[in-house]
């Protein structure tokens, strides 16, 4: 595919019930970030996956939210017994992932956007 | 802790005239500031990046200026259109940490 995409794109849960949020970044890239996007704010880091290794997961707000990237290429978010305060557009944007660049620019899919009712 | 400050939170901007935001960031590690674009139902999108070792950095109608004492950048949107109207995050990264302002929802009227 031409960029990064998002499924599904609305996503309406009651509260408590789990939700899975899936990525497909740009083929070859080897970077995968989640970030949280709440209503009139900017993106907040969720967490980063180097292939299919989670380097970093301190954005990650509580042990309800967990990623995967079993394979090094799609990757999940999910997040279990879901609250009101879950409710956000998730962004994933993937990267080249070049160790020996300083950046690597991130290409963002157009988000999920999850109600917790 | 927020790392990234931006201002203003809204902009209302004539077309034809210069829209311009600012941010202002706290850890001097940061060694990337990138801008991006958000049009309603998508994801955010480059539009254009400085480092820190430059003071300017243009690209058709947008200019970046940085000046690292203050630790502070700008955005400066020349002859602004009503195209231009959209959400602008500034950014502030090092490596793969990066750190989003706020965001300032701009409009430019006809």
């Amino acid at each position: 595919g031409a960029g990064v995409s998002q499924s599904p794109r609305y996503k309406v849960a009651k509260r408590g019930q789990d939700v899975a949020l899936r990525c497909d970044p740009i083929s070859g890239h080897v970077s995968l970030f989640w970030y949280q996007q709440a209503l009139g704010q900017g993106p907040e880091f969720l967490t980063y996956f180097q292939n299919e290794a989670q380097l970093d997961k301190s954005g990650l707000p509580s042990d309800r939210f967990f990623a995967e990237r079993p394979e090094g290429s799609v990757s999940t978010l999910k997040i279990q017994r879901t609250q009101q305060e879950d409710s956000a557009v998730y962004l994933c944007a993937s990267s080249l992932g070049r160790l020996s660049l300083s950046y690597n620019e991130q290409f963002f899919g157009p988000g999920t956007r999850l109600t917790v009712l | 802790q927020q790392q990234v400050k931006q201002s203003p939170q809204s902009l209302i901007v004539q077309k034809g005239g210069i829209s311009i935001i600012n941010c202002a960031y706290e850890n001097t590690a940061f060694d990337y500031f990138p801008w991006y674009q958000q049009f309603p139902g998508k994801g955010p999108a480059l539009l254009i990046a400085i480092r820190p070792d430059v003071s300017e950095k243009k690209e058709g109608r947008f200019t970046i200026s940085f000046n690292k004492s203050a630790k502070q950048f700008s955005l400066h949107i020349m002859d602004s259109q009503p195209g231009d109207s959209a959400t602008y995050f500034c950014a502030a990264s090092i490596f793969n940490d990066m750190r989003f302002g706020a965001g300032t929802r701009l409009t430019v009227k006809p």
